[in-house]
């Protein structure tokens, strides 16, 4: 069975830091292009980044660009997005995704505030 | 950055209806365009691939044409598991955008 896991998400301060990780497990992780998407409160989705199979090529969002990395571990099934100075609006649900027949994690909540 | 507008952005419908959502890009994404239905606290859950391929396991009631600029989403008969936020997304161009949602609920 196919799983996307999400994780380390939480209320963190402006201007802080925080890492989130996507645990995939059920088909070949290496094989696969990943995403982060995500939903602000009472929003719609946004997409903010994406990693190539081998990790060699990544893309952003303008509004992430410069503050958030993404990067992967294929030995251990794992995408990770490293999210720096951050701001209250990216205050939101972060789901990792593969755009493919393999779907998406149920996601991970991030509030930033004081 | 392209642009995807979706229409309607909600829309009132019962058991059975035919239901079509637009989502038009400000330039052209050629096939690059799925579909995904969104119901909260869930994952979002690709119905359509490339515009018209059917993801395996959606129902033969849910369609999709187009190209370009201009794509389409039908359901051909509600069903009351249907109700729920459909999304265009875009991923020829980067950065890959999705539409603002239709919200489809029931009359």
């Amino acid at each position: 069975e196919v799983q996307l896991v999400e994780s380390g998400g939480g209320l963190v301060q402006p201007g802080g830091s925080l890492r989130l990780s996507c645990a995939a497990s059920g088909f070949t992780f290496s094989n696969y292009w990943m995403h982060w998407v995500r939903q602000a409160p009472g929003k719609g989705l946004e997409w903010v980044s994406r990693i190539n199979n081998d990790g060699s090529s990544t893309r952003y969002a303008d509004s992430v660009k410069g503050r958030f990395t993404i990067s992967r571990d294929n030995a251990k099934n794992t995408l990770y997005l490293q999210m720096n100075t951050v701001r209250a609006e990216d205050t939101a649900v972060y789901y990792c995704a593969t755009f493919s027949d393999h779907g998406w994690g149920q996601g991970t909540p991030v509030t930033v505030s004081s | 950055d392209i642009q995807m507008t979706q229409s309607p952005s909600s829309l009132s419908a019962s058991v059975g209806d035919r239901v079509t959502i637009t989502c038009r890009a400000s330039q052209d994404v050629g096939n690059g365009l799925d579909w995904y239905q969104h119901k909260p606290g869930k994952a979002p859950k690709r119905l359509i691939y490339t515009a018209s391929n059917l993801q395996t396991g959606v129902p033969s009631r849910f369609s999709g044409s187009g190209s370009g600029t201009e794509f389409t989403l039908t359901i051909s008969s509600l069903q009351p598991e249907d109700f729920a936020t459909y999304y265009c997304l875009q991923h020829n161009i980067y950065p890959y955008t999705f539409g603002q949602g239709t919200k489809l609920e029931i009359k």
